[in-house]
């Protein structure tokens, strides 16, 4: 149980473009998501939390206009990068958490993300 | 964000060895989760610690959440090839936000 798929696991785009990317708890019903930031041979780092039908909390330092995030039902989030540029290019993971008092993070496969 | 201090930040051992890594926080948690992470996927969650003073093994890892709940400590036992990769830790205080390690990244010589 808790398995988390992202979708697509790897786009390339032109600069100025904007990319979608999909994150399922495909097991159970995620009351919280988390996407984050990965840049290579670093942590991850947290860039927002969303919850099923309500505005996504944003951390300092993060665009909200830039990485707009939808969590539109129980079980799908999903997280635009608007018009991406190369500094834009990483990769990118999400996580679900079942709540309920144990509140691990079950993470997805990640999405590289290139942006020429 | 808060980001924890893990250490060592890169291990080189021989296969059949022992491997010890810890984690710490300038704050208390209620909370620590230890992931190991492949090259190119998601971290994938090794060992979850609910209370001060716990300790959890699955299989060859054992984990331990510390007593003044600002760190945290895994270990592998008799490691072999397959644990090659990074080992983070995060921790948590309110049960919805974790704040990850610096990671660790292991090397495991046939």
């Amino acid at each position: 149980g808790a398995v988390v798929s992202q979708h697509p696991s790897w786009v390339i785009c032109k600069s100025g473009t904007s990319v979608k990317i999909e994150c399922r708890s495909l097991d159970f019903q995620a009351t919280t998501m988390f996407w984050y930031r990965q840049f290579p041979k670093q942590s991850l780092m947290l860039m927002a939390t969303s919850n099923e039908g309500s505005k996504a909390t944003y951390e300092q330092g993060v665009e909200k206009d830039k990485f707009l995030i939808n969590h539109a039902s129980l079980t799908l989030s999903t997280l635009t990068v608007t018009s991406a540029h190369p500094e834009d290019s990483s990769f990118y993971i999400c996580s679900a958490s079942r709540g309920r008092g144990r509140n691990e993070q079950f993470f997805g496969p990640g999405t590289r993300l290139t942006v020429l | 964000g808060q980001q924890l201090n893990q250490s060592p930040q890169s291990m080189f051992i021989q296969e059949g060895e022992d491997v010890s890594m810890n984690c710490t926080s300038s704050s208390i948690f209620n909370t620590w989760l230890w992931y190991k992470q492949d090259p190119g996927e998601g971290p994938v969650l090794l060992i979850a610690l609910y209370k001060a003073g716990e300790l959890t093994s699955n299989g060859r890892l054992t984990a331990q959440f510390g007593i003044t709940r600002k760190d945290s400590f895994l270990n592998i036992s008799a490691s072999i090839p397959s644990d090659v990769g990074i080992y983070f830790c995060a921790g948590s205080n309110t049960g919805n936000q974790f704040y990850f390690g610096t990671g660790t990244s292991l090397t495991v010589i046939p």
